[in-house]
């Protein structure tokens, strides 16, 4: 079946280590997404990623950071420099090149608790 | 910069009642609009959509109208059931990211 998929589900961590979530997609989509979700805030924008080897920030980038090594890949890092990242973390994909027209596919996401 | 408002919840219903959860958004250009649905402890999944002003997107008996006039997208379905509990998001598509509204919590009561 083809998907996102993003592991773990649940991750605890403590206070002043980084961490990295894992997204992986088999749809042969060319751009990614982070989100991160709190909750009554709706999804925000960490960073996206359009092509192999490039990604941009988004709206909350701060304290967090991503590689696409890989088409298939686009892991996230929250490092220590994060000051508040207990969240819902999101991964999403969409097919590159057809306008902005074409939905987003979510993965599962990773629930983030740094004690 | 695009936005996207939607009504405030929690929307508290009984079974077979009829759903509206109102969406408005502000954006340049003609963006393409969503509705997102959410189960608890789930990822986003795609509910409907619509491209362009006056397409009417539909699914699992939800509908939405791409009001350009009005600068709306107001989901409604017409008898909501206990597995319609969710939290659904309103989201537009500009350029080649989306923005997302705040959610609207839907508890629905046998």
């Amino acid at each position: 079946d083809g998907g996102i998929t993003q592991s773990p589900k649940y991750l605890f961590r403590k206070e002043g280590q980084n961490v990295t979530l894992s997204c992986e997609q088999n749809l042969n989509h060319d751009a990614m997404y982070w989100y991160r979700q709190d909750p009554g805030q709706g999804l925000r924008l960490i960073y996206y990623s359009q092509i192999v080897n490039d990604f941009q920030k988004g709206d909350i980038a701060e304290g967090y950071s991503v590689s696409r090594e890989k088409k298939e890949s686009f892991p996230l890092t929250v490092t220590s420099a994060q000051k508040n990242p207990t969240a819902f973390y999101l991964c999403a994909s969409r097919p590159e090149g057809a306008g902005g027209g074409w939905e987003q596919f979510f993965g599962p996401g990773t629930r983030l608790t740094v004690l | 910069g695009d936005s996207v408002t939607q009504m405030e919840g929690p929307v508290t219903l009984s079974e077979e009642a009829f759903l509206t959860i109102n969406c408005t958004y502000t954006a340049t250009g003609y963006p393409s609009l969503f509705w997102y649905v959410q189960y608890p402890g789930e990822g986003l999944q795609l509910l409907l959509k619509a491209t362009k002003a006056d397409d009417k997107g539909s699914n699992k008996g939800f509908e939405a109208t791409y009001r350009k006039e009005t600068t709306s997208f107001h989901l409604e379905k017409g008898s909501v059931q206990v597995s319609d509990s969710a939290v659904y998001f309103c989201a537009l598509s500009g350029g080649n990211k989306l923005v997302f509204g705040a959610g609207t919590i839907l508890r629905v009561k046998s």
